[in-house]
């Protein structure tokens, strides 16, 4: 079964502070990793995917199938990144299955 | 392209009633999936469709949820008769499979429902 896990509902860090938001999967198979991003008042985007291998507004996320984890990271948040951060799957059906989410607060 | 346009854009309504949400995905996109999204549980599946047809919707709460996609540039969801716990933000989004950009989803500014 598909199933993707973000055990933090909530992350908050000083502005500048290194920043890993934590995502853990479960698939049988080789699977897609995706971040999606949902700041204030705006839709749902996506952040990166982990195919891509590149960094998105700083953010980096490595897929490790070891661990079955994706994590989010970001070496010195900034203010604007604060926003709602999902974790999604995508495996063989097309099917994208989205974790909890994940609420992260940069204070100033 | 306006990207995908879903209304109401808010809904409140009364117990029993029912409600019909509407979603126009981009133009050339053959995959759609309806979301509800809720603070206890994050972003849930309802259904999604390829090329208009209903590929995977265990996700559908139970028999009072419905969806339809009649044609490739419009679906409904529809709840009969809703019920309180129904009150979320409910999403529809589209992709294009077979491209570069496959199982990347554009999403809709979503549809908040209230149910007294």
């Amino acid at each position: 079964a598909q199933r993707v896990t973000q055990p933090e509902k909530l992350l908050s860090v000083f502005k500048g502070a290194p920043v890993e938001l934590k995502c853990n999967y479960s698939y049988s198979g080789s699977p897609e990793l995706f971040w999606y991003v949902q700041y204030s008042r705006q839709r749902l985007q996506l952040l990166l995917r982990h195919i891509s291998r590149e960094s998105i507004k700083g953010f980096t996320a490595d897929l490790n199938k070891g661990e079955t984890s994706f994590h989010l990271k970001k070496p010195f948040a900034q203010e604007e990144d604060s926003a709602m951060y999902y974790c999604a799957l995508s495996g063989r059906s097309g099917k994208l299955i989205f974790g909890q989410g994940t609420t992260l607060q940069v204070k100033p | 392209d306006a990207g995908v346009i879903q209304s109401p854009r808010h809904e409140v309504t009364e117990m029993g009633q029912e409600v019909t949400l509407r979603c126009k995905p981009i133009s050339g996109h053959n995959s759609l999936f309806w979301y509800r999204q809720t603070m206890m549980r994050g972003l849930e599946l309802l259904i999604y469709f390829n090329n208009n047809v209903p590929i995977d919707d265990s996700g559908m709460p139970e028999d009072r949820f419905s969806a339809k996609m009649p044609n490739a540039s419009f679906s409904t969801l529809k709840i009969q008769p809703s019920e309180p716990r129904d009150s979320a933000v409910y999403f529809c989004a589209s992709s294009l499979d077979g491209s570069s950009g496959a199982n990347v989803l554009t999403f809709g500014a979503g549809s908040r429902l209230t149910v007294l």
